[in-house]
């Protein structure tokens, strides 16, 4: 079985400040990690993506995440946050059949 | 790369009904996926639709109630049945490419 947990359901962050966004899995068979992005009344869109190789992977939007396989975490960080990247955030753990399992979300809300 | 759109976008429902939504992609693919988030919660997998099998559920969630089909690789429905307030939820079909696309989404208020 495998599950994804991310550790903070609120973020509030101001404009132009790092972020980091933790997530946390468990999973018995080879991990294939995601971070999906939900823009208010959108529907979900890919950040990035671990599937193998190197642990610091890049994406899209000046976001990147570090496969971190002792810890079993994945987090996801910005160097510099923008007031569009208000939006809710999704950690996910694939199986070796496609399926998707979730995280509960992070909520970022960037201030001016 | 996968384009998805569902109908319909958005619909309010009498309880005791059911509602048709309509997943259509721009390109044949094998899998897809249907999913549900209720409001303000994340993703739960309802089914996987692969075409030429039947759909497989997940725990908790039943053929009866949510029947779903997929006659030919761009296009699947889900069918949520005898709909009560607590089927209120974003419906979103997904279909993997190399990695998994999502569509818009159908939002369903049940009355």
């Amino acid at each position: 079985a495998q599950s994804v947990t991310q550790l903070d359901s609120q973020v509030p962050v101001f404009e132009e400040a790092p972020v980091e966004l933790r997530c946390n899995y468990s999973s018995s068979v080879s991990v294939y990690l995601f971070w999906y992005v939900q823009y208010p009344n959108q529907g979900l869109q890919l950040l990035l993506k671990y599937l193998s190789g190197s642990t610091l992977v890049k994406g899209i939007n000046g976001f990147e995440a570090e496969f971190n396989k002792s810890q079993t975490s994945f987090h996801l960080r910005k160097p510099s946050v923008h007031i569009s990247d208000t939006a809710e955030y999704f950690c996910a753990v694939r199986s070796n059949d496609y399926k998707l399992s979730f995280g509960a979300g992070t909520t970022v809300t960037v201030r001016a | 790369s996968a384009v998805i759109s569902q109908k319909p976008s958005r619909d309010i429902c009498q309880r005791g009904t059911s509602l048709t939504i309509q997943c259509q992609v721009d390109s044949q693919v094998t899998m897809m996926f249907w999913y549900r988030q209720q409001p303000g919660q994340s993703l739960t997998l309802i089914a996987t639709a692969n075409q030429g099998s039947e759909a497989t559920y997940e725990s908790g969630f039943v053929i009866d109630k949510f029947p779903i089909s997929r006659p030919n690789l761009t296009f699947s429905t889900l069918t949520v049945s005898n709909m009560s307030p607590e089927d209120s939820s974003i419906y979103l079909c997904s279909v993997e490419v190399n990695e998994q696309f999502f569509g818009p989404g159908t939002r369903l208020t049940v009355l």
